[in-house]
């Protein structure tokens, strides 16, 4: 299995308090991705990044903002949580962009917010 | 956009049935196919994938072969066990969008005895 490793497993936070979650590889591998998996939508992709510092824009990245100052760990923020952030978050990696390149998911973060 | 659309599930079946779950997507490029599958309490695992027309990914006794023309990747297993029972999900990905990957809503699939 790939090294990837997501932090906490689970959260139950409050409406309008600040969460983060870490995502750590040890694979060395240049691209990282969160992704929220909510039931009818399959994964919906948040943020990724292809490079430390360097990050771009999902799908829904909205409310979401992302950090990436090693190689191996990418930061998913909630500035402000929201219950419609209620969700479980994803991260995955892969080693380069080329065609059939699979991604490599973490065992998931599950995130409540009341 | 690129897009993916799988059967609704759930599906139900018994034992050493056949299975077969649709996939059929929507692409600008020349998409790369895949199939994941994810046991309660897991991540995604990739069971498998395709990267040109007429290729046939195969996997623990899963295929899918990538059909350009129906635009399909159907997910197929000749006799199901128990221990199948999962999500699967389909996605493909673009060199053209950064290879991101764009995912059907999954299909939970529940073997029974």
């Amino acid at each position: 299995d790939a090294g990837i490793t997501q932090s906490p497993r689970h959260k139950v936070t409050e409406t309008g308090t600040p969460v983060t979650l870490r995502c750590h590889q040890t694979e060395n591998h240049r691209y990282m991705y969160w992704y929220r998996q909510d039931p009818g939508h399959g994964l919906r992709l948040i943020h990724y990044s292809y490079g430390v510092k360097d990050t771009d824009k999902g799908e829904v990245s909205d409310g979401y903002s992302v950090s990436r100052s090693k190689t191996e760990d990418f930061l998913l923020t909630l500035e402000s949580a929201t219950s419609s952030q209620t969700s479980v978050y994803f991260c995955a990696i892969s080693d380069y962009e080329g065609q059939g390149e699979p991604q490599h998911f973490g065992d998931g973060t599950r995130l409540s917010i009341l | 956009g690129d897009s993916v659309t799988q059967m609704e599930g759930p599906v139900t079946l018994s034992e050493e049935a056949f299975l077969t779950i649709n996939c059929t997507y929507t692409a600008t490029g020349y998409p790369s196919l895949f199939w994941y599958v994810q046991y309660p309490g897991e991540g995604l695992q990739l069971l498998l994938k395709a990267t040109k027309a007429d290729d046939k990914g195969s996997n623990k006794g899963f295929e899918a072969t990538y059909r350009k023309e129906t635009t399909s990747f159907h997910l197929e297993k000749g006799s199901v066990q128990v221990s199948d029972s999962a999500v699967y999900f389909c996605a493909l990905s673009d060199i053209s969008t950064a290879s991101k990957l764009t995912f059907g809503t999954g299909t939970r699939l529940q073997v029974t005895l």
